[in-house]
């Protein structure tokens, strides 16, 4: 079975310029959460949608980061103009099905971004 | 006082060593418990739910104080392949207002 997918797995760019990163749950998972991992703050969330919707967005640090959900299998996170601090892995995790009971979260491989 | 802790480490031991980590939180009210383990640059996955009976797993056992509000994890005959950051889980709220709250991880190094 695909896990969470994510794209890219690497980003490198220049600061001011736009970021997008894409996240596919597994099928049939109805949440979706996108993290941010640094070292000094480690796992830090975002935003979160449940059936497409976005939930709480209370950990978007700033307008310059923005989510989408536009269906089931496919969200967005678009950070734009990009900044040095925003360099970190950012993670999509999916829940739903038996693992919305015990609570469990699968990750994607994460998008590591790096701005210079 | 941060809503979850725990002890950074690193913990350097020895193959077949038993360790064990703690991880504090501070709000009374939090619903359920987990471990998570996430190898270098990899994504972090579940270890174990902690159930307040305390629960094992093969060479692993999760506890749960509710009175003291923390939470342990214990490996015996800690193995190479035990070597990663163990994240501390904590659900807080109930219902749509449930949030899971993270800390920041322990490490360990098993070293043969």
């Amino acid at each position: 079975d695909a896990g969470v997918i994510q794209s890219p797995r690497h980003e490198v760019t220049e600061m001011g310029q736009e970021v997008t990163l894409r996240c596919k749950p597994i099928s049939g998972h109805d949440y979706l959460f996108w993290y941010r991992q640094t070292m000094m703050r480690g796992l830090e969330l975002l935003i979160y949608f449940n059936n497409n919707v976005p939930i709480d967005d209370s950990g978007m640090p700033e307008d310059r980061f923005s989510a989408k959900m536009p269906n089931a299998s496919f969200s967005t996170l678009k950070i734009q103009p990009s900044e040095p601090r925003d360099s970190a892995v950012y993670f999509c995790a999916s829940r739903g099905g038996t693992s919305g009971h015990t609570g469990e979260l699968f990750f994607g491989e994460g998008s590591r971004l790096t701005v210079l | 006082r941060k809503e979850v802790e725990q002890d950074p480490g690193p913990f350097n031991v020895p193959e077949g060593a038993t360790v064990a980590f703690n991880c504090t939180y501070s709000n009374s009210a939090s619903q359920s418990f987990f471990w998570y383990r996430q190898d270098c640059r990899k994504e972090p996955k579940l270890l174990m739910s902690v159930y307040s009976s305390g629960n094992e797993d093969g060479r692993f056992t999760a506890q749960l104080n509710r009175a003291s509000q923390y939470i342990s994890l214990l490996i015996r005959d800690s193995k190479l392949s035990d070597s990663a950051t163990y994240l501390c889980v904590v659900n807080m709220g109930a219902g749509n207002n449930r949030k899971l709250i993270w800390g920041l991880g322990t490490s360990l190094a098993v070293n043969p």
